[in-house]
């Protein structure tokens, strides 16, 4: 089937701005992860949904950023009140209950001018 | 917490040489280890994983890696490299936290190849 994706590809947002990303994991996957990742740097764990529980968002740098998954499928990352520091490339990825390996979507590059 | 090292930012290599990239982690208990491989402007692709087992691990693309415990290192080789193997190389640790992989990324390594 269809691999991750995630919406929009790019994102120009001014400083103050609020944000939403969107990502469709593969269907079935229950384990569904955020990352950042900064030019010239690997990604970075933001948080962790199994299903529609967030367990863990122990990587999210402020109170700014906000993420759900609702129904346990579509998540959808929310950044409020945009800074430059949020500059980065996210990625969404998900894994199946069984399995290890996670699957990545092509990520959003976010530019905060 | 675990950690990930990658000691080469930027590796060029001549096409059809061979390619060591280098990584070496920090976990307390067996780790789990993984080589993405990342184009510009895609997101990561899974080259291969080390769970347990077989200690050579073999991956898409012709690549292979070696878990070293001894050493704490887990490289990524080719024999052949081909101009299309140009990308970002990332290597990383999981660790079961709760029921879950938490991944950990080194910084990568950047490949350029050159004719």
């Amino acid at each position: 089937g269809a691999g991750v994706s995630q919406s929009p590809r790019y994102k120009v947002a001014k400083r103050g701005q609020d944000v939403a990303l969107r990502c469709d994991p593969i269907s079935g996957h229950v384990s569904l992860f955020w990352y950042q990742q900064a030019l010239g740097q690997g990604p970075e764990f933001l948080t962790y949904f199994q299903n529609e529980a967030q367990l863990d968002k122990s990587g999210l740098p402020s109170d700014r950023f906000f993420a759900e998954r609702p129904e346990g499928s579509v998540s959808t990352l929310k950044i409020q009140r945009t800074q430059q520091e949020d500059s980065a490339v996210y990625l969404c990825a998900s894994s199946g209950l069984a399995r290890y390996e996670q699957y990545f979507g092509p990520g959003t590059r976010l530019t905060v001018t | 917490a675990q950690s990930v090292t990658q000691p080469d930012i930027h590796i060029t290599v001549s096409e059809g040489a061979s390619l060591e990239l280098r990584c070496n982690y920090s976990y307390g208990a067996t780790p789990y280890l993984f080589w993405y491989v990342q184009s510009p402007g895609q997101g990561l692709q899974l080259l291969l994983k080390y769970f347990s087992g077989d200690t050579l691990v073999q991956g898409i693309k012709g690549f292979e890696a070696e878990f070293k415990r001894s050493q704490s290192s887990f490289n990524l080789r080719k024999p052949s490299v081909h101009w299309s193997d140009a990308a970002e190389y990332f290597c990383a640790v999981g660790a079961q936290s709760g029921g879950y992989q938490k991944v950990t990324f080194g910084i990568g390594t950047k490949l350029q190849v050159i004719p």
